[in-house]
């Protein structure tokens, strides 16, 4: 299993401009999330998903939007970025909510520069 | 939401030496704990873990106890080696049926040779 696949690693973007970040999983797990993570403040969660076609927000979704049509995939997109996007973004999956379930897998990141 | 503080934020040791970190909650109805290691450029992975129904667990040199009284669980690893040297997260989840954590903010630890 590749389990948790992200792309790009690395991209720049300009003030203004619209980028998608993609997240693959081929464990069948059932929930996703995408996280943020600056330097010194730990993983701050964006938006999650418990199963193909629900997804909601988390701590921080102010600027961007996600969509989960199949239970493999996780877009998350960035419309209008900003400076303030700048980050490391980690998409993470688990096999669910219940006892045993729990633990969450990481894709290896991917580092977003805003100027 | 589920609050976690995690202390230190920056701790280093000498080789051999014992390394503790420790995290607190708020929702006492968490049930379930686990630290993550994350190494430079790469996502966190889970070192180990631990449920409310057992006080500690231990796993070779990584040890895990839990204080459900105090509400705090701590991260212990002995005879620290150089290559345990990462940022160490610890979470908790918010009660309820879906599992969504919160994080803490980290722990830079850095084993000296």
């Amino acid at each position: 299993n590749a389990g948790v696949t992200q792309t790009p690693k690395f991209r720049i973007l300009k003030i203004g401009q619209s980028m998608t970040l993609q997240c693959a999983q081929d464990m069948n797990h059932n929930y996703m999330y995408w996280y943020r993570q600056d330097p010194g403040m730990g993983l701050k969660l964006i938006y999650y998903s418990v199963g193909a076609g629900i997804t909601d927000k988390g701590e921080v979704p102010n600027g961007y939007n996600v969509s989960r049509s199949t239970t493999e995939d996780f877009p998350l997109r960035l419309e209008l970025a900003a400076p303030s996007q700048t980050s490391v973004y980690f998409c993470a999956s688990s096999y669910g909510g219940g006892r045993g379930s729990e633990t969450q897998y990481f894709g290896p990141g991917t580092r977003l520069l805003v100027l | 939401g589920e609050n976690v503080e995690q202390h230190p934020s920056t701790l280093s040791v000498q080789e051999g030496d014992s390394a503790v970190i420790k995290c607190t909650y708020s929702d006492s109805a968490s049930n379930y704990f686990p630290w993550y290691k994350q190494e430079l450029g790469k996502g966190p992975q889970l070192i180990i873990d631990i449920r409310s129904n057992v006080g500690e667990k231990k796993d070779q040199r990584i040890a895990v106890t839990l204080n459900k009284t105090a509400k705090h669980f701590s991260l212990h690893i002995t005879e620290t080696q150089p290559e345990d040297s990462a940022v160490y997260f610890c979470a908790a989840p918010e009660a309820g049926g879906s599992y969504i954590p919160t994080f803490g903010r980290g722990t830079s630890l850095i084993v000296h040779p």
